[in-house]
């Protein structure tokens, strides 16, 4: 079964630091998606991305965050300037087409600001 | 996405069948219900999906009243591995909104 893979599994930075996580989702997915979720609490929207740009956002993603697809198969999240706020568990999904139903989501990055 | 309304917790035992609710009153016309299970530390995954009366894949049924206005998860025969969080999605907009699902504790 076709997997969306993320890397790291765990990343530690400090306050302030620039991370990216990376995301390879299916290869012939053409939607791709950023959620978050904070411990114990629900998974939430960031951005979705389609064609080579933005096509929505969530409030939460502010300009301190920004997606990126460099070469055709890696989607990533940079998140500039931490913070400790930005401690979560990041979820990287494709899906085949607009809807709801087959977003695959890969295992998730958690990242912990120090 | 229309709104959604389902059990914070629920507790059932192995061997059980379980069955999760979703109240869903203001569906629209064109709205799938759609249902993801989260098992702790993994991203959410697609269980499955429909429209109006019943739909039944090798994990779970999915049964729709002919108002549409609620849905039943159904699993059966449960083992602790289903223990997670599943999801009542309601819509057919190019994004999902997760709630809060509803966290299934299965005992021995």
């Amino acid at each position: 079964e076709p997997e969306v893979t993320q890397t790291p599994s765990h990343q530690v930075t400090q306050m302030g630091q620039e991370v990216i996580l990376r995301c390879v989702p299916i290869s012939n997915h053409l939607y791709f998606y950023w959620y978050r979720q904070i411990l114990g609490q629900k998974v939430e929207f960031l951005v979705s991305f389609y064609n080579n740009e933005i096509s929505e956002k969530s409030e939460i993603f502010d300009d301190q965050f920004s997606v990126e697809r460099p070469d055709g198969s890696n989607f990533t999240l940079k998140i500039r300037s931490t913070k400790l706020e930005d401690s979560a568990m990041y979820f990287c999904a494709s899906s085949g087409g607009p809807s709801v139903y087959g977003y695959t989501f890969g295992s998730g990055t958690r990242l912990t600001v120090v | 996405l229309a709104k959604t309304t389902q059990p914070i917790s629920m507790d059932s035992y192995e061997g059980q069948e379980v069955n999760i609710t979703c109240s869903h009153n203001n569906i629209a016309t064109n709205d799938y219900i759609t249902w993801y299970q989260q098992f702790p530390s993994q991203g959410p995954r697609f269980i499955i999906q429909g429209y109006k009366t019943k739909v039944t894949n090798e994990v779970a049924s999915l049964f729709i009243p002919a108002d549409r206005k609620s849905s039943t998860l159904s699993l059966p025969r449960v083992s602790l591995s289903d223990t997670a969080v599943y999801y009542c999605l309601v819509g057919r907009d190019d994004k999902i909104i997760f709630g809060k699902g509803t966290r299934l504790h299965i005992l021995p």
